[in-house]
């Protein structure tokens, strides 16, 4: 167990809806990070959050934004979903003081029908 | 500039043996290669890792080899045992502040016979 939390841990929904995921860093952890895993496309990087603020985006679509909290919590939304949004997302944190170790959630595996 | 290529894209490995994964990197603003083992179902897990001021680290049985004027690194997995049996992912991450994303290379399934 990572110590990372994700719900939920399975998600169906259909084309044109909108979903959030949320994401429970581990304790002391500042930084989030949000990836995606498809089989086409792999494991992707999509955005992280460090203390609050956005720090860095990867291949993220405008459909999709992402916030952290002041508590530390991160929440994914996912906007106008497409067949091509099936996926598995990941969260992981990480403390940043020179350690770089992401430590990564179960998932939410995401089913757009 | 931001892939990472992984070989081989599966291995079968017989019990006892040893585990060869190779990857390959352009941005040389990568400085952290961890090498992830995931599990069916779950979500990626770190296994060992280095930074390119050192050749090699040995954690156990599993082995990072890094050669930074190749841009290539690998992971050896010695005396391989069936739970080893799992996708294996290399990735990087870039020098510099707080962003420290990872980026991921394609994986590699590696089943290790009994």
């Amino acid at each position: 167990d990572s110590g990372v939390t994700q719900t939920p841990k399975h998600l169906i929904t259909a084309t044109g809806q909108r979903v959030t995921l949320r994401c429970s860093p581990r304790s002391g952890d500042l930084s989030v990070y949000w990836y995606q895993q498809s089989l086409d496309q792999g494991l992707q990087f999509l955005i992280q959050y460090y203390n609050g603020e956005e720090r860095a985006k990867g291949n993220i679509l405008e459909r999709f934004s992402a916030q952290q909290f002041p508590d530390l919590h991160s929440e994914l939304n996912l906007s106008s979903l497409e067949l091509g949004d099936s996926a598995l997302y990941f969260c992981a944190s990480s403390v940043w003081d020179g350690k770089e170790t992401q430590y990564f959630g179960p998932g939410t595996r995401l089913l757009v029908l | 500039q931001q892939q990472v290529k992984q070989s081989p894209q599966s291995l079968i490995v017989q019990k006892g043996g040893i585990s060869i994964i190779n990857c390959a990197y352009e941005n040389t603003a990568f400085d952290y290669f961890p090498w992830y083992q995931q599990f069916p179902g779950k979500g990626p897990a770190l296994l060992i890792a280095i930074r390119p001021d050192v050749s090699e680290k040995k954690e156990g049985r599993f082995t990072i080899s890094f050669n930074k004027s190749a841009k290539q690194f690998s992971l050896h997995i010695m005396d391989s045992q069936p739970g080893d049996s799992a996708t294996y992912f290399c990735a990087a991450s870039p020098q510099g502040g707080s962003a420290r994303q990872l980026t991921f290379g394609s994986g590699t399934q590696l089943t290790v016979l009994p």
